[in-house]
């Protein structure tokens, strides 16, 4: 049973478009995350959220948009997309503690902007 | 601003042979470090945790150790196996609800 679960696995679109990235997490973390994986792969955090609240939002354009409805989903939704938003991009999810965290992440969508 | 090298960027090596992975940050004030694995297409598995507070982390032939004043951990593989090839990739916390900071990985290969 996938711990973290995200849909597409695969986007291919042209510029312009909107879409959507859905992710979900069945361990009952409050946090969840997403991050980009470019070319280089080299990791950045974008967004993440506690229990439904925004706690970090890096640097990335307002054409993205994350949606947690819940707290075992956070959504990410791009508008316009462009070619440089070609990129893996991760969900992740934590529970934090006193204990130290460990982020589980989803197998990773992979969007292809033409 | 915290700042994740590994270092080399790929390896090769025969099946069989020990091997260490480094990873060395910028600021030491972190809340803990993470070693993953990134197998080609698919997402990260956690592998190893170390707490700020610890010196190293063992699980089956991997043992990850943490020296924080010198900002660098290592990620140590023994007798490797070809299903150990992948990208690692490190990672540290900067405190407990932030994010990760991720180095850019090192691609392993084991030859059989």
């Amino acid at each position: 049973d996938t711990a973290v679960s995200q849909t597409p696995k695969y986007l291919v679109t042209q510029m312009g478009n909107d879409k959507s990235i859905k992710c979900e997490q069945n361990l009952g973390h409050d946090t969840m995350y997403w991050y980009k994986q470019d070319s280089k792969k080299f990791l950045k955090i974008m967004f993440s959220y506690n229990n439904k609240e925004l706690i970090i939002n890096e640097t990335v354009p307002n054409r993205f948009s994350p949606k947690s409805p819940d707290k075992a989903h956070l959504n990410l939704h791009i508008n316009s997309l462009e070619l440089g938003d070609s990129a893996v991009y991760f969900c992740a999810s934590s529970q934090p503690g006193t204990g130290g965290t460990i982020q589980y992440f989803g197998a990773g969508t992979r969007l292809s902007v033409l | 601003k915290q700042e994740v090298t590994q270092i080399p960027a790929a390896l090769s090596v025969p099946e069989g042979e020990n091997l260490v992975l480094n990873c060395s940050f910028t600021d030491s004030a972190i809340y803990n470090l993470q070693w993953f694995r990134q197998d080609p297409g698919k997402g990260l598995t956690s592998l190893l945790l170390i707490q700020s507070s610890q010196r190293e982390q063992t699980s089956g032939r991997l043992n990850a150790s943490l020296d924080k004043s010198s900002g660098r951990s290592t990620l140590y593989i023994a007798a490797s196996q070809p299903g150990d090839s992948a990208t690692y990739l490190c990672a540290v916390k900067k405190t407990s609800g932030s994010r990760l900071t991720f180095g850019e990985g090192t691609q392993l290969t084991v030859n059989p």
